[in-house]
Parts: structure tokens; sequence; C-alpha cells
């Protein structure tokens, strides 16, 4: 089946470091969502891509949809201790529904 | 409501009993996702609703699981004779649509089975 690698698994960086993580797929996704989860919560939906090779800023997040449509990356610029969490990708089964598959997610810890 | 709510939000069982979560979806919103994530593991599907109908129920683990659906909004999910490895955060999600991708989460259940 379909499945998604994140990559890194984890991070610890300094306060103010630009961080930079990816997803990768064993098959083409239509489109790409990238998620973040606090200790606690649910994960809340930070970028959304509908266009292959597209590049998508929220505030110091930016995210690609890659050309191949297999790949996507999330960077994030002068990371705060607020970043600390779990980031997800993930991407709609063939389904085109809200059934999506997620990532195994990559932890960032931000030292202050 | 203002988001998507879940209760409990803790729930400690003993193994071979039965729990039933509960999820009130965001007003307005048709499509509802039932979700389960282990311990540093990324979200499971387990099922999702269009309305009172579940279209897709493949990712329930087993005949013990089951979900429902009433009057378009609560749905809560049921775990039979409940076993350790139900053990997880049971995460709920609406979205507008079910072809909308969009998903909005709760804050999830954390089931405990000892």
């Amino acid at each position: 089946g379909q499945q998604l690698n994140q990559s890194p698994q984890s991070m610890f960086i300094q306060e103010g470091e630009d961080v930079s993580m990816n997803c990768t797929s064993s098959s083409i996704f239509n489109t790409w969502l990238w998620y973040k989860q606090d200790p606690g919560e649910g994960p809340v939906l930070l970028i959304a891509l509908y266009k292959a090779g597209e590049l998508t800023s929220n505030g110091r997040l930016t995210a690609q949809f890659g050309i191949t449509r297999k790949d996507s990356f999330l960077n994030i610029s002068a990371s705060i201790p607020s970043d600390v969490g779990i980031y997800f990708c993930a991407g709609p089964g063939s389904s085109n529904t809200g059934k999506l598959i997620f990532g195994q997610g990559t932890t960032l810890q931000v030292k202050p | 409501g203002a988001g998507v709510s879940q209760s409990p939000s803790n729930k400690v069982t003993e193994k071979g009993k039965d729990v039933e979560l509960r999820c009130d979806p965001i007003s307005g919103h048709t499509a509802l996702y039932w979700y389960r994530q282990s311990l540093g593991q990324g979200l499971e599907f387990l099922i999702y609703f269009q309305g009172n109908s579940a279209p897709d129920k493949s990712g329930l683990p087993s005949d013990r699981f089951s979900a429902e659906r009433t009057g378009g909004s609560v749905s809560t999910l049921t775990i039979q004779r409940t076993q350790q490895e139900d053990s997880a955060v049971y995460l709920c999600a609406s979205s507008f649509t079910a072809t909308n991708e969009k998903l909005f989460f709760g804050s999830g259940t954390q089931l405990s089975v000892l």
C-alpha cells in the first residue's frame, strides 16, 4: 500500500536555527498536507499543497510540493521554542477523501 | 461547536471490558473520521462517515471495533473486550465534506488497557 517516509525522525536544535524536514512516497500524491501536533493535542493543519512544484508559505513555515509528486519538504525559519512538537506529512489515499495516509512524524525540540 | 470535542480525554480500563469513545464534530461538517495513534507512531485510519453512513471501515483492526454516527453529528467508537494492544490515543477529525482533505482534529482520548 501507499506509504510516507519522513526524515529525520527527530531533531534537536538551537533557538533561531532554520529547520528542514522531508517526506517521500512510494507512489504519486496529488495533495500534500503538513500537520503539527503539540503534546496532548490533536494535529493541526499547517500547509496544504495541491500542485506539483508549488511553494507555499505560512509565516515562518514554507512547504514545497515536489515536481515528481513523490515528495514534499517543510522548512521552518528562525525557530522559536513554541515550534516544539511533532510534524506530520500526509496525503489522501486512493479514495481522495479525508482518509489520509500519515508519515511517522518528525519530532522537533528547540533549545532556548 | 467551535472545534472537535472528544470525551473522555483519558480512559483507563481493565482487559476484557468494553469502552465507548465519543466525538462531537464541528457544526456543519458532514464528514467524520476516526484515527488511532500508538505511542511514537503516526496516525492510523480506522473509519470515516459521510453523514450517518460509513463508506470505508477498512481500518477497523478487528470485529471488536465498531462505530456509529447519529443525526449526522455525534459519533461513538466502541471497543469490545478490550486488549492491551488497544492502548493508544484515539483521534477524531471532521471536515466540511468527505472530498475535503483538510481535517480538523480533536484532542483525542488516551485509552489505557491494564
